[in-house]
This record gives structure tokens, sequence and C-alpha cells, in this order.
């Protein structure tokens, strides 16, 4: 099946810094979306990007689907940011089930 | 509030006891999903249901089964729980034309 590489697993920020997630992925994609799981273990969908550019207040995504990945930008962290960002794809004619990436763990200290 | 509702939050079931996690959506959503967090492992998908009356298999279907009773509502059905099965659990939802998930808050099972 298809494989989900997200790098790095672990990032500490200072409160204004930039970031960039990346994550990889291993085949063709019809689906992909960028989820935050704040430290209560909610998980909240911050793009769905197969492809593009997105951009939402201080987070923008890129997915180059040609080259197989895709990375979410972060300006200005702050300390809410802090959480788990995962990366989940759908791969062609099965696009609506997801495979997640293990996720990057964001720490941005005040 | 629209979204994904979960039932129970939490959970402490004994070895070979049985229960049924509940998950309802009011956003008229087609698909839903059952997927299970466990740490290190990010979310594997268990089963999942793309309309009313039809389920399928994921990654992890073993020790579990599903209903999709009606389009609001996808549950869990747990009929011999193993301490394997200790977990946080998620139900989410999403429509064609825009496969963006919503996630319910979590059940977290713990298996004794």
């Amino acid at each position: 099946g298809i494989q989900v590489e997200q790098s790095p697993p672990d990032l500490i920020l200072q409160e204004g810094a930039n970031s960039t997630l990346r994550c990889n992925f291993s085949d063709s994609v019809n689906n992909l979306q960028w989820f935050h799981q704040n430290p209560w273990g909610q998980l909240i969908n911050l793009f769905y990007i197969p492809s593009g550019t997105k951009q939402n207040g201080r987070l923008s995504a890129t997915t180059v689907a040609t080259e197989r990945y895709s990375l979410l930008y972060i300006s200005s962290s702050q300390t809410t940011d802090s959480g788990v960002y995962f990366c989940a794809v759908g791969a062609q004619g099965g696009s609506e089930k997801l495979v997640f990436g293990k996720g990057t763990k964001l720490t941005v200290n005040p | 509030n629209a979204g994904v509702t979960q039932t129970p939050k939490f959970q402490v079931l004994k070895t070979g006891q049985s229960m049924t996690l509940q998950c309802a959506q009011d956003m008229n959503h087609n698909s839903m999903y059952w997927y299970r967090q466990d740490p290190g492992m990010g979310l594997r998908l268990i089963y999942y249901s793309a309309s009313e009356g039809t389920t399928d298999k994921g990654e992890v279907p073993n020790g579990y089964n599903v209903s999709r009773l009606n389009k609001r509502e996808f549950s869990l059905r747990l009929e011999s729980a193993a301490p394997s099965q200790t977990s946080v659990y998620f139900c989410a939802s999403s429509t064609q034309g825009y496969y963006g998930y919503t996630f319910g808050s979590g059940t977290r099972l713990t298996v004794v």
C-alpha cells in the first residue's frame, strides 16, 4: 500500500518563528489532507490539498503531486500552534480512504 | 452544533467483554470511517462506509464489526475485547466531491 513519511518527527520553536513540515508519499494520490491534533486530542482539518497551493491565515500548504510531496508552512508561530500535525493521503481508486503519516510533533515555546 | 458526535468519551473494559462505540454526523455526509490511534503509529483505518448500507474493511479490521445504521450513524463493535484493542478511536465523515474529513472528539478505550 501507499507509504507516507513526515519530517521532522519533532520540532521545537520559539514563538514568532517560521517552520516548514514535509510529507512524502510513495504513489500517486487523489486526496491529500493536513490535520492538526491539539494537546487535548482533537483533530482539525487544516487543508484538503491534492495539488496546488492554499493559504489560510498564517498557514499555507503546497502539494507537488508529480514529485510526491507536500509542504505545510507555519509563519509567526504561536503557542496555540503546538500539537501534532498529520499528513494523510488517499491513493487513486480509493481516495476517500486516507493513509496517515506518523506526524510531526510541534512545540512552540513562549 | 454541526459535526461528528462520538459516545462514550472514555471506557474501561475487562478482557472478553463486548461494547459498541457510537458515532453520528449531522452534515449529510455520505462516507463515514473508524480509525484507531496508537502512540507513535499515526491513525489506522479500521472500517469505512461509502454510503448507507455499505461497509468495507480497512487496514486493521480484525476483532471489530461495524454497522451503518442509516446515513447519520456508524457504529463500531468489539465482540470480545482484548488488551491489544486499548487505543483511542476516532470516527470521521466526508462527502463526495470534497473529501475533507471531519473528526469526532474520540473515545479513549482501555482493556484490562
